[in-house]
């Protein structure tokens, strides 16, 4: 069975800081991995995800993230928060066959 | 082109009442998929449609669930005997193929049993 920890429920950054949301992950085979942002009152979008080709994968919104095997991790980054990146974001597993698994989320807020 | 939408956005109900949840999935995909989001969780899982057929209702939490999907397009979540504990966002997404492909998520129904 696959499993998904996001570390942090709420994230607090300045306009402008580096953004890190953490996200390790379990799985017994090769796993699909994914991260979904969530606007108020609006559907999960996907930001990006991770298809056992580049480690490292680029986004929407200049958000990335990098699978890491030995550390069995799938952070988010982004270089400088923007105001409007304030919202709910979920990281997902998903092996063979299987539908997503998804983490409990992290609210990232952004300060001016 | 549209997205996935679902009606209604609310529903409020009593307690023991049955209700229905709608889902139009994006024209041509052939998978679908249902959710279930309470209060500070993710999503989690409860049945997943390849055209007509169910080919995963593991997520299911009991009998007084069950959703039907029977032209292999629009699909309903019906829920019997309602619960306060089934109070939830009930979200609705679809991918073109199989699971391993993006899902595209709708707004979700809101879900508050009195």
């Amino acid at each position: 069975a696959q499993s998904v920890t996001q570390l942090g429920s709420h994230v607090s950054v300045s306009e402008g800081a580096l953004v890190l949301l953490r996200c390790n992950y379990s799985s017994s085979v090769p796993p699909y991995l994914f991260w979904y942002v969530q606007y108020p009152n609006q559907g999960l979008q996907l930001l990006l995800k991770y298809t056992s080709a580049a480690t490292l994968v680029k986004g929407i919104n200049g958000f990335e993230a990098e699978f890491k095997k030995s550390e069995t991790s799938f952070h988010l980054t982004k270089p400088s928060a923007h105001m409007s990146d304030a919202a709910e974001y979920f990281c997902a597993v998903s092996a063979e066959g299987t539908p997503l698994v998804f983490g409990k989320g992290t609210r990232l807020s952004v300060i001016a | 082109g549209a997205g996935v939408s679902q009606t209604p956005s609310n529903k409020v109900t009593e307690k023991g009442k049955y209700v229905e949840l709608r889902c139009d999935p994006i024209s041509g995909h052939t998978a679908l998929y249902w959710y279930r989001q309470s209060l500070g969780q993710g999503p989690e899982f409860l049945i997943y449609f390849q055209g007509t057929g169910a080919a995963d209702d593991s997520g299911l939490p009991n009998d007084r669930f069950f959703a039907v999907r029977p032209e292999g397009s629009v699909s309903t979540l019906k829920i019997q005997r309602t619960e306060r504990g089934d109070s939830a966002v009930y979200l609705c997404a679809s991918s073109l193929n199989g699971v391993r492909e993006t899902q595209y998520f709708g707004p979700g129904t809101r879900l508050l049993v009195l």
